[in-house]
């Protein structure tokens, strides 16, 4: 079962705010949420994560809700370099939970 | 500063020939894992180090494939008498240790003919 849900695909205009969506209903206590990006012909690029705060760094914010449940990616001003599949996953940070393991992700196109 | 960066970024071979593929990890990070991706696919792990040691080869499809890394640092994946099936684009990816966020390299496309 797959532990994240994502919409299949969405469309930015250029120089405005990305706003990805992710549903993790069952996501456990000790969960991370992860975003990860793969812009086509590369490979997977690591993003963000938080546990329950929101979190922002150089390239995006993560925005969780105060019950976990959800969370969005927030890309503030959205460039045609941007385009790319998104992945959200939960994860434990242990030992034993290394392998990740990507879902379909939402196909972010970026319009100029 | 450096990302994860791998050779050689394309590989086609003859089926039958064994094929190597490096991946030089980011500086200071202990852990490295390979991935294959195949088109319009998933991940598939592969292999996990820890230092120079593989606590985890589980993912590795078959004993035609073995990976090694010395010093901590640079691996290198094999692939023994290569098939058609093994055509996919292999990720090594790197992290700080098993706990942290992993760093991908921008792959090898393996074509087998």
């Amino acid at each position: 079962d797959a532990k994240t849900t994502q919409p299949t695909s969405m469309d930015c205009a250029e120089g405005r705010a990305a706003n990805l969506p992710c549903n993790h209903s069952t996501i456990s206590g000790n969960e991370y949420v992860y975003w990860y990006r793969q812009i086509h012909s590369q490979g997977p690029q690591y993003i963000i994560h938080g546990l329950k705060n929101n979190e922002t760094n150089e390239m995006a914010s993560l925005i969780i809700t105060e019950d976990r449940k959800s969370s969005t990616l927030i890309l503030p001003h959205a460039t045609l370099r941007d385009t790319a599949v998104y992945y959200c996953i939960v994860r434990v940070t242990s030992s034993n939970d290394y392998k990740l393991s990507f879902g379909a992700g939402t196909t972010v196109t970026v319009r100029a | 500063g450096a990302g994860v960066s791998q050779s050689p970024s394309n590989k086609v071979t003859e089926k039958g020939k064994d094929v190597e593929l490096r991946c030089d990890p980011i500086s200071g990070h202990t852990a490295l894992y390979w991935y294959r991706q195949s088109l319009g696919q998933g991940l598939e792990f592969l292999i996990y180090f820890q230092g120079n040691s593989a606590p985890d080869k589980s993912g590795l499809p078959s004993d035609r494939f073995s990976a090694e890394r010395t010093g901590g640092s640079v691996s290198t994946l094999t692939i023994q008498r290569t098939q058609q099936e093994d055509s996919a684009v292999y990720l090594c990816a790197s992290s700080f240790g098993v706990f942290y966020e992993q760093y991908f390299g921008p792959g090898t496309r393996l074509t087998v003919t």
